[in-house]
């Protein structure tokens, strides 16, 4: 069972507000992901890190921002949201070890904006 | 560079039919393949992988997924479907050893058929 989780689920928010999407593990991995999903679509990488004080862009452009300050907490901020940031919004994290390795995902936040 | 392809973005099928979803991808060097499931509203869940060893994956609620190395393929079955795996499905591929790239396809929303 995956313990990842996201809030939140739902928002919907005026253009030029700032949000911090929120994503939080408690099994300990070190790596942690930020997917952008649109429907029909491929989910694209925007971020990702491999510890604390790591982080790195994906391969999707993308205008948010990430930090991660402890191993469990990965928050995703967009300083000014407009309405082409509109979409779901992945989290996820995952470990490598001898039995391979799979990315655990979080619910998902579905982001508004007007 | 890797890329995934999933033939088909929508399955529609009778209840208790067999169903196939298609997933091809392409790739210069040995790879893990993934199939993931996404209920409505919800994150990925993994269904089944691949990482080495017998061609034939089983993975949860009765799917299973081949590995075709040759035709560079990794359909994925079940022999009968239920109204409750209504959902889209995800063929996923990554470099072997590599849990950080993992490279998603357009998805497969599977409809079941009363």
């Amino acid at each position: 069972e995956a313990d990842i989780y996201q809030t939140p689920r739902y928002l919907v928010i005026g253009t030029g507000k700032k949000i911090t999407l929120e994503c939080s593990q408690t099994m300990g991995h070190d790596k942690m992901y930020w997917y952008q999903q649109d429907p029909g679509m491929e989910l694209h990488l925007i971020h990702y890190s491999y510890g604390v004080n790591s982080t790195e862009k994906g391969d999707l452009s993308s205008e948010s921002t990430v930090s991660r300050i402890r191993t469990e907490h990965f928050p995703l901020t967009l300083e000014s949201a407009r309405p082409s940031h509109t979409s779901q919004y992945l989290c996820a994290s995952s470990e490598y070890s001898r039995q391979g390795y799979e990315q655990y995902f979080g619910p998902g936040t579905r982001l508004t904006v007007t | 560079a890797q890329s995934v392809t999933q033939l088909d973005s929508q399955v529609p099928v009778f209840e208790e039919a067999p169903v196939e979803l298609r997933c091809n991808y392409s790739s210069s060097v040995s790879v893990y393949l993934f199939w993931y499931v996404q209920y409505p509203n919800q994150g990925l869940q993994l269904l089944l992988k691949y990482l080495s060893g017998s061609t034939l994956v089983k993975g949860i609620n009765g799917f299973e997924a081949e590995f075709n190395k040759s035709q560079t393929s990794f359909h994925l079955r079940k022999p009968s479907v239920h109204i409750s795996d209504t959902a889209e499905y995800f063929c996923a591929v990554s470099d072997r050893g590599r849990d950080d790239k993992i490279i998603f396809g357009k998805g497969t929303r599977l409809h079941i058929l009363p």
